[in-house]
């Protein structure tokens, strides 16, 4: 079975402080999908890419085909960042559903 | 107006019922999904539909069915429902894009419990 890793698995910091959410997955895929789960329970994309980096505001993801790995990095963290952060690829050769992984969960305080 | 809505949003329910979860989009999509969350485990797959005349089985379909009754329309049925099929549940759509790498948008959520 295609596994989606991401470590930590709970993430607590203080405002202010650079954060890490790190992903891995198995074999080749056609795209990776970082997403963010509010306390609320609401799921909004946040990324998609295939390759190299893309930069949002305060977030910036990464992703390395070759060592099948991804980052998720946010800047000046903030406790409105709190959240669950899920990956998620979408693997070649099948029906492009995405696998997820179990996500993380951060915690910014004030 | 939100692009992708559910109802009820929470429901509690009785072991044995049966439970309808409806989903509706205005993004014009035609794939649609249907997955439960559960605590520590992630979002997996219901069922997914391609479009109105595709309906496919995810991971973990036993004890659900489906029904699409348009491009807009997705619902989920439990048919008795059970404890263990409380949880979290999510709607979502996507538009394929080529190279399979589509932008999924959610749903806020059901959440259901069965006592």
């Amino acid at each position: 079975k295609n596994e989606v890793e991401q470590s930590p698995q709970n993430l607590t910091a203080q405002e202010g402080e650079f954060i890490t959410i790190n992903c891995s997955y198995s074999v080749g895929i056609s795209a990776l999908h970082w997403l963010q789960q509010h306390p609320g329970g609401g799921i909004v994309s946040l990324f998609m890419l295939s390759s190299g980096k893309k930069k949002h505001g305060r977030l910036i993801a990464t992703i390395n085909i070759q060592e099948k790995h991804s980052s998720l990095h946010i800047t000046a963290s903030h406790p409105r960042d709190s959240a669950v952060y899920i990956c998620a690829v979408t693997y070649t050769g099948g029906s492009y559903i995405p696998t997820f992984g179990r996500g993380t969960s951060l915690i910014v305080h004030p | 107006d939100a692009d992708v809505t559910q109802t009820p949003r929470n429901r509690i329910t009785k072991t044995g019922k049966r439970i309808m979860l409806e989903c509706s989009q205005t993004k014009g999509h035609d794939r649609m999904y249907w997955y439960r969350q559960d605590p520590g485990l992630g979002l997996r797959l219901i069922y997914y539909s391609f479009d109105v005349k595709d309906i496919n089985k995810g991971e973990i379909s036993d004890g659900y069915s489906v029904s699409r009754q348009a491009q807009a329309k997705f619902s989920l049925s439990l048919e008795s429902a059970i404890p263990n099929q409380t949880a979290l549940y999510f709607c979502a759509t996507s538009d394929f894009a080529r190279g399979g790498a589509d932008t999924q948008y959610f749903g806020p959520g059901t959440r259901l419990t069965v006592l």
